[in-house]
């Protein structure tokens, strides 16, 4: 059974670092893109950027570029998602997600989810 | 980007109704678009992709269908446990998009 399963809520204070983790069960991990979406409270879904485990090879939204880092270790089976210096604005639920076939176009979905990581960001 | 439009924004229906959400592109996408489901304090589900494939396991009432800029989801006759809120996701162009969502209630 494909699962992703992700690391616990968490609290930080403006300008603290955080790592959220994303880990997949069931498949072949290194082979199958794995993507991170944002959910602010109440709002919809916004795609952030993806990663492929066997190669590190990540695209990021122009969003998201330079405000997080997207990187996978795939002895473990785990991505990642990483904030240097948080801000309140980036209190939200972070969804990882497998991709069927990124840049395949017909088969390009997120296929499997992982349950949800919320990040509060207060002072 | 490649903004994703829906209509409506949330809907009123009853179990039995047939219900049809739409999705429109800014752009021109091909068949590359993906419906997903998302149940309050749930991860999204996906329903269909590229376009009009059903994933495993989902029910045949849903449907998609669509080419271009303009997609709809059609849910044939309305569930209780189809209350949710949809989304759809161009996956053409990146970054990535997803609409705005549909809320389906209950009337």
């Amino acid at each position: 059974e494909v699962q992703l399963v992700q690391s616990g809520p968490a609290v930080r204070k403006p300008g603290q670092s955080l790592k959220i983790s994303c880990k997949g069960t069931g498949y072949r991990f290194s082979n199958y893109w794995i993507g991170w979406v944002r959910q602010m409270p109440g709002k919809g879904l916004e795609w952030m950027g993806i990663i492929y485990p066997d190669d590190s090879d990540a695209r990021y939204s122009p969003s998201f570029q330079g405000q997080v880092t997207i990187s996978a270790d795939k002895s473990v089976n785990t991505a990642y998602l990483q904030w240097r210096s948080l801000k309140a604005s980036d209190t939200a639920i972070y969804y990882c997600a497998r991709n069927l076939d990124f840049s395949s176009g017909a088969n390009d979905a997120f296929d499997f989810w992982g349950q949800g990581t919320m990040v509060t960001v207060s002072s | 980007d490649n903004q994703m439009t829906q209509s409506p924004s949330s809907l009123s229906a009853s179990v039995g109704d047939r219900v049809t959400i739409t999705c429109r592109a800014r752009q021109a996408i091909s068949i590359y678009l993906n419906w997903y489901q998302q149940k309050p304090g749930k991860a999204p589900k996906l329903l269909i992709y590229a376009a009009s494939r059903l994933q495993s396991g989902v029910p045949s009432r849903f449907s998609g269908s669509g080419s271009g800029t303009d997609f709809s989801l059609t849910i044939s006759s309305l569930q209780p446990e189809d209350f949710a809120t949809y989304f759809c996701q161009q996956s053409y162009f990146l970054p990535l998009t997803f609409g705005g969502g549909t809320r389906v209630d209950i009337k």
